[in-house]
């Protein structure tokens, strides 16, 4: 069946560092990802997004990359600071769906 | 700012109570969604709604119903609590057309089923 993965549950990097959260994804035919937030104690919040007819797409601080071959999505966060400890979960969308699948999350921990 | 507002934090409901979560949006937003969230599981959904009155089955759709009798607002609703129904329950909305792109998500109700 469909499914979205994370393969870490819990990173932890240092301050000024980057880091790379990765996910698999099981359904060739989803179009659509996205990158969520979600901070203790609030609902996640939209971070960057990319359509299959991209293999990269950048924003402030953060670099989504998608390789469709095998895949999987990273996302990518440069010179991380305390405000991005959080969980982080990925979600893709299928052709024709109406609704997101969720991964189960990774947890960033950005260590002074 | 715009935003998803679920009616209750923090909920403590006995074993066998109908329970009704509620959720209102203030976008306009055509699709609602209820999700829940459990630890090591990520969001999984239990319903949603394309529309006034319509409805579809998430992946998980067992023990609940809902309802969306006005655009604006989409109740999720617990039959008959079981104590595996304790979660985090999260709301979201998203205009339609769009591929699914931003959810806005409430802030959830944390439920408790003793």
């Amino acid at each position: 069946g469909e499914s979205v993965g994370l393969h870490l549950p819990t990173l932890s990097v240092q301050e000024g560092d980057n880091s790379i959260i990765n996910c698999a994804y099981s359904n060739s035919a989803s179009d659509y990802f996205i990158w969520y937030k979600q901070e203790s104690g609030k609902g996640p919040q939209f971070i960057i997004d990319i359509r299959s007819n991209m293999d990269k797409r950048q924003g402030q601080r953060v670099t989504v990359l998608l390789n469709k071959t095998v895949k999987h999505l990273s996302l990518q966060i440069a010179a991380t600071q305390p405000g991005d400890s959080a969980v982080y979960f990925c979600a893709e969308k299928g052709t024709g769906r109406r609704a997101l699948t969720f991964g189960s999350g990774t947890r960033l921990q950005v260590q002074p | 700012d715009v935003k998803v507002t679920q009616s209750s934090r923090y909920l403590v409901k006995r074993t066998g109570e109908k329970v009704f979560l509620e959720c209102v949006q203030d976008m306009d937003h055509e699709n609602m969604f209820w999700y829940r969230q459990d630890p090591g599981l990520g969001l999984r959904l239990i319903y949603f709604s394309y529309d006034v009155k319509m409805k579809e089955k998430g992946d998980i759709p067992e023990g609940y119903s809902v309802s969306r009798e006005k655009k604006e607002r989409f109740s999720l609703i617990l039959e008959s609590a079981s104590t595996n129904q304790t979660s985090m329950y999260l709301c979201a909305s998203s205009l339609s057309g769009q591929r699914g792109y931003g959810y806005t998500f409430g802030s959830g109700t944390r439920l408790t089923v003793v």
